[in-house]
């Protein structure tokens, strides 16, 4: 069975400062990994998502996340936060089935 | 476009009464529809999932239940709502046959019991 977790349940930055939320699957095979987000108010959107080749994803609102296979990690970066992406952020994990299971959610907070 | 509607945006509901939410999606066919509970620091637990008019997997038993009526309409239930059932209840689709496709996500209903 296919399991995610987030180590960081909240974490608190200045504007300007970096960001690198952890993600960690467990899964035998073959994965296709996803980060979502919810800004306060909002549906959950999609923030990136990788299913195959380059390992380093590129998503919107300049957002990235790396595949590393061998550490079973997926983790979201930014290097500069802004105000406005004080959201909840949510890593995904779909393997053998077409159901992704979801990682607890970090609740990201930055301080103008 | 698709797009996804699920209603009412919140709800409150006594102990013991009954629950229907609403979800329909819009501009596909056959999609994948999924019923989702949101807690705080728990993430999305999936409650329910369908593949196709009538076609319900349970997740988790518990007191609620689900059906898809129509193709693009799926309903979360409940004959006797528990303290419990409080929460954050979220309706998702991706197209029919593309699991590893993202999902898209309804704006959600909150519903409380008192």
């Amino acid at each position: 069975a296919q399991s995610v977790s987030q180590h960081n349940h909240h974490v608190i930055l200045s504007e300007a400062a970096s960001l690198e939320l952890g993600c960690n699957y467990s899964y035998g095979g073959t994965v296709n990994l996803f980060w979502y987000v919810q800004y306060p108010g909002q549906h959950l959107q999609l923030l990136l998502k990788y299913f195959s080749g380059d390992p380093l994803v590129k998503g919107i609102k300049g957002f990235e996340a790396e595949f590393i296979k061998s550490k079973f990690s997926f983790n979201l970066r930014k290097p500069s936060v802004q105000w406005s992406d004080t959201a909840e952020y949510f890593c995904a994990v779909r393997g053998g089935s077409y159901i992704p299971t979801f990682g607890r959610g970090t609740s990201l907070i930055v301080h103008p | 476009s698709q797009t996804i509607h699920q209603w009412p945006a919140t709800l409150v509901q006594p102990v013991g009464s009954p629950l229907s939410l609403e979800c329909t999606v819009e501009g596909t066919s056959n999609p994948n529809l999924y019923w989702y509970r949101q807690a705080a620091g728990r993430g999305l637990q999936l409650l329910f999932y369908s593949v196709g008019i009538g076609q319900i997997s349970s997740e988790v038993p518990q007191n609620l239940s689900a059906s898809r009526p129509q193709d693009r309409q799926f309903i979360l239930s409940s004959k006797k709502l528990l303290l419990s059932d409080s929460g954050f209840y979220l309706c998702a689709w991706n197209p029919e046959g593309m699991g590893n496709q993202p999902q898209h996500f309804g704006d959600g209903t909150r519903l409380s019991i008192l």
